[in-house]
């Protein structure tokens, strides 16, 4: 089955540290992978995504790239900001006619400090 | 920005008693969905709903759960007699493409508490 592994938390970083959240995959196929992000009170937000592989997902610092040969997509940042402060799902959707759900990750908490 | 709202934010109730999640999806989406999370555990998916009937569903997604578009508005989860289990956080989310390809945008999901 699908399944999505992502390191657990919290991560807790100082302001301009760099950010690395490790996310491995089990899937059948070239699954479509995401990164979500809920900030305190909200929804979960769309971060990024790469549908095939060495495919590179960038937005609003963030990047992940789709690694096919070890099953990764790991989520890395620069520069974090206080900001940045939140859970990060990782996520695959199988590809294929019918196959709508997401499988997601745990979450990773990421707490920044001043 | 458009976005998905559900209510209510939190819910407390207790064993036994059916529950009524709410959702309201984007206008133009035309996939609707239910995950939950138990707290300290992945986002599970329960359900999705296309052209006013379930499309997939999880093995979650047993008897006591149901989903219903009542209105042109408005897309519900109940819970006709809920256990200590169902406790989570229920997540709606509403994409506009097809299935397979479409961006799924989520609410803030509805905290249910069951004693």
């Amino acid at each position: 089955g699908n399944s999505v592994t992502q390191m657990e938390g919290p991560v807790t970083l100082s302001e301009e540290a760099f950010l690395t959240i490790n996310c491995t995959y089990t899937a059948t196929g070239y699954p479509s992978l995401f990164w979500y992000v809920q900030y305190p009170g909200e929804g979960l937000q769309l971060l990024l995504k790469a549908t095939k592989a060495d495919d590179k997902g960038s937005n609003k610092g963030f990047e992940a790239t789709y690694r096919k040969e070890t099953t990764s997509f790991h989520l890395e940042k620069g520069s974090v900001q206080v900001s940045d402060s939140a859970v990060y799902f990782c996520a695959l959707r199988p590809r294929g006619t019918g196959y709508s759900t997401l499988t997601f990750g745990k979450g990773t908490m990421l707490l920044v400090s001043p | 920005e458009p976005e998905v709202t559900q209510t209510p934010s939190h819910q407390v109730t207790q064993m036994g008693q059916e529950v009524i999640l709410r959702c309201v999806p984007i206008s133009n989406h035309l996939y609707f969905y239910w995950y939950r999370q138990i707290l300290g555990q992945k986002v599970e998916f329960l359900v999705s709903f296309y052209n006013n009937e379930i499309s997939e569903k999880s093995e979650i997604f047993d008897d006591q759960f149901s989903v219903e578009r009542p209105d042109g508005s408005n897309f519900t989860l109940k819970i006709r007699s809920t256990k200590l289990e169902d406790s989570a956080m229920y997540f709606c989310a509403s994409s506009e493409g097809t299935a397979n390809t479409g961006e799924l945008f989520f609410g803030e999901g509805s905290r249910l508490t069951v004693l």
